[in-house]
């Protein structure tokens, strides 16, 4: 499978853990999202990355959440201790970028992220 | 936030075509409308995109209007697997930080039996 791919699919923890969720995006493709999505919404932005950088995060995204993308290829988003509001899934997309043209993004299978 | 507008819900009967409306008014003129659905407990899928001109692909087709201030996705035939939640965004041409995708909540299309 040459998709977005997410890992874990689903996550329990308790409440103050850390959790980290990993992102393998497409391969060749230099721009990475990820979002997060209640239940019954639609995915909020949270932060992405063009190549290794970081561009933008959403305010969304407080000082417990970081993201990384460390060699270009796939990324982490780490919460540090987790509140129940935390409880979501996560999703990841990626995308190409041809000099300033934008394409459409995939998206992962997502996260699910249950604080008990 | 998002700057399309879309009704909550809808259905249609499986084999019909499903007509599902979008709300763009504010759209600036480089800016293309995309279509993405997202089947339960699934991430978004893409669907298609247009700037102007009529589209259609192997899942749908999109028309748009001539002052580009609505749209709509066409699925020809609908099927129980076309049961989703269908996000019509609007998103800039340039690979900026403007292109991040913007999701509204989306209409829930329902397909009967």
């Amino acid at each position: 499978d040459t998709g977005v791919s997410q890992n874990p699919r689903h996550k329990i923890t308790k409440r103050g853990q850390n959790v980290t969720f990993r992102c393998d995006p497409i391969s060749e493709h230099n721009r990475l999202y990820w979002y997060r999505q209640t239940l019954g919404q639609g995915p909020e932005f949270l932060t992405y990355f063009q190549n290794e950088a970081q561009l933008e995060k959403s305010r969304l995204l407080s000082d417990r959440f970081s993201a990384e993308r460390p060699k270009g290829s796939f990324s982490t988003l780490e919460i540090q201790r987790t509140e129940q509001g935390d409880s979501a899934m996560y999703l990841c997309a990626s995308s190409e970028t041809t000099g300033y043209t934008n394409t459409e993004a995939f998206f992962g299978q997502g996260t699910r992220l249950t604080v008990v | 936030d998002a700057k399309t507008t879309q009704p909550p819900s809808m259905d249609c009967a499986e084999g019909r075509a499903a007509n599902l409306p979008c709300n763009h008014s504010t759209i600036s003129g480089n800016e293309y409308v995309y279509w993405y659905r997202q089947i339960h407990s699934q991430g978004p899928q893409y669907i298609i995109h247009g700037l102007k001109n009529n589209e259609t692909n192997e899942m749908a087709s999109l028309i748009i209007t001539e002052d580009r201030k609505s749209s709509t996705l066409i699925l020809p035939h609908a099927t129980l697997r076309d049961t989703a939640v269908y996000y019509c965004i609007v998103r800039p041409p340039r690979a900026s930080s403007a292109s991040k995708i913007i999701f509204g909540s989306g209409t829930r299309l329902s397909i009967r039996p």
